[in-house]
């Protein structure tokens, strides 16, 4: 089973930008593995933010963007705010079997 | 707007089967293109993805459960459900059930121990 890995913690300051990445031991991530990104606050449940790579909900803040870095999926935050501290997760599919990474807690600060 | 429901024991003996239900209203089950999940979350700790069942009904999991887990839909109650055999005390979690690309339900706490 491949190993999905996202940096264990990042801290951006307010209205800063940072790139949150999801990589595969399996080989570079690509739009076939259909990237999701997901927030979750303590004690919330996770929402979706990102899936297929760069689409959006409309719940999702602008300032949240998907793409494809290298080899790695990202997660762009740009104008971070005090409410985007939380845990984001990456999901990778691999031909149906889904892998989440281990998380990134965020800190905004 | 699709809501989902998890329910079932909130304490299961070890060596027990935790079987978990997902309810889904307000929308359909059976709607083509999607597929329905498990995941879970130990206390503390991030994600895990049990496994998904897919509108075809082909079903997909994770290696590491593959032999102890069996998720299954019945269209007709609009419900999925989660058997995970032989439970520890390592299978304790926020159980949720989801649509990933868009819906989530709030989660149930199994707790595993005698």
């Amino acid at each position: 089973q491949a190993v999905v890995t996202q940096e264990p913690s990042l801290t951006v300051s307010p209205g800063g930008t940072i790139t949150l990445t999801c990589g595969s031991s399996a080989g570079p991530v690509t739009i076939g593995h259909y990237p999701y990104w997901f927030q979750q606050r303590p004690g919330q449940a996770p929402r979706t933010l990102i899936f297929d790579t760069g689409d959006k909900h409309s719940w999702t803040p602008a300032r949240f963007s998907g793409s494809l870095l290298g080899d790695k999926a990202a997660l762009t935050l740009s104008g971070a705010q005090p409410e985007d501290e939380a845990d984001y997760y990456c999901l990778l599919s691999y031909n149906g079997v889904r892998v989440f990474g281990g998380g990134t807690k965020l800190t905004v600060l | 707007q699709l809501q989902l429901q998890e329910s079932g024991p909130g304490l299961v003996k070890p060596s027990e089967t935790l079987s978990l239900t997902c309810t889904v209203s307000g929308g359909s089950i059976s709607s083509s293109g999607y597929h329905w999940g498990w995941i879970r979350q130990p206390p503390g700790k991030g994600l895990e993805w049990i496994g998904g069942i897919f509108y075809t009904g082909s079903t997909y999991y994770n290696p590491s459960l593959k032999s102890r887990v069996t998720i299954s839909v019945d269209t007709s109650k609009s419900q999925f459900s989660l058997r995970l055999t032989s439970a520890t005390s390592a299978d304790t979690a926020v159980y949720y059930c989801a649509r990933p690309e868009r819906y989530w339900g709030q989660g149930t706490l199994v707790t595993v121990s005698s």
